[in-house]
C-alpha cells in the first residue's frame, strides 16, 4: 500500500505556543489529505480535508484559525496548533488519497501526540 | 453514507478465526463496503474492501450477504498483533472529497 509519513511522532509544548505538524505522502501524489484528532478511547473525528492549492474545508465546530492547514504541494501538508492549550492535547493523524490510488483509498499516517502543559 | 453498527468488544483465542460482524442495511447500491484496524496510538490501516463479491487477501476474507445488509471480516488465523479496534465503514468511493464516517468500531482481543 501507498505509505504515509507524519512528523512529529509526538510532541510536548508549553500553553500558548504553536506546533506544527507534518504529513507527507512519500510514494504517491495526495491530491486530497484528511486532517483526524483522537481523544483517548473515542474515535476518530474528522477535522478538514485539504486539496492541494486550495483552502481547507473544516468541519463544523473546528475553529480554522486556530488549526491552520496549509496544502501547498502533492506530498506534503501541514498542521498548525496556534496558541495551543491543555485541552489541544491529542492523538492527531492525517490521511491521504489522490487519482493514483485504486477507488480513491485513503491511507493513513501513524499519528502525532500532542501533550501541551 | 449508510451507517454501520458494529458489536463493541470481541475475544479471539490465538489461532482460530476472528470473525467481525457488521450491519449496514441502509447501504445504497454504489456504496461499498470498507475495513480499517486501529492498533492503539497508531494511525488506522487498511484492510479490505468489497461491493458485493467476496473478497480475499493476504490479511482478511470479506463476506458480504446476497441482500448487502451486513458483512463479516475474517481473520483466518487471528494473531496477537491482530489486537485491534476495527472499523467498517460504508461510503461511494468517487471522488478524493469523500470523507469517512467513523464509528466506535470493534475492540478485538486476541488471547494466548
Amino acid at each position: 500500500g501507498a505509505v504515509v509519513s507524519q512528523h512529529p511522532s509526538w510532541v510536548i509544548c508549553k500553553s500558548g505556543t504553536s506546533v506544527k505538524i507534518e504529513c507527507r505522502s512519500l510514494d504517491f501524489q495526495a491530491t486530497t489529505m484528511f486532517w483526524y484528532r483522537q481523544f483517548p478511547k473515542q474515535s476518530l473525528m474528522l477535522m478538514a480535508t485539504s486539496n492541494e492549492g486550495s483552502k481547507a474545508t473544516y468541519e463544523q465546530g473546528v475553529e480554522k484559525d486556530k488549526f491552520l492547514i496549509n496544502h501547498a504541494s502533492l506530498t506534503l501538508s501541514t498542521l498548525t496548533v496556534t496558541s495551543a492549550h491543555p485541552e489541544d492535547s491529542s492523538f492527531y493523524i492525517c490521511s491521504a488519497s489522490g487519482p493514483g490510488l485504486v477507488l480513491y483509498e485513503q491511507f493513513f499516517g501513524p499519528g502525532t501526540r500532542l501533550t501541551v502543559l | 453514507d449508510a451507517k454501520t453498527t458494529q458489536p463493541p468488544s470481541m475475544d479471539c483465542a490465538e489461532g482460530r478465526a476472528a470473525n467481525l460482524p457488521c450491519n449496514h442495511s441502509t447501504i445504497s447500491g454504489n456504496e461499498y463496503v470498507y475495513w480499517y484496524r486501529q492498533i492503539h496510538s497508531q494511525g488506522p490501516q487498511y484492510i479490505i474492501h468489497g461491493l458485493k463479491n467476496n473478497e480475499t487477501n493476504e490479511m482478511a476474507s470479506l463476506i458480504i450477504t446476497e441482500d448487502r445488509k451486513s458483512s463479516t471480516l475474517i481473520l483466518p488465523h487471528a494473531t496477537l498483533r491482530d489486537t485491534a479496534v476495527y472499523y467498517c465503514i460504508v461510503r461511494v468511493p468517487s471522488g478524493n472529497n469523500r470523507k469517512l464516517i467513523w464509528g466506535l468500531g470493534t475492540s478485538l482481543a486476541v488471547n494466548p
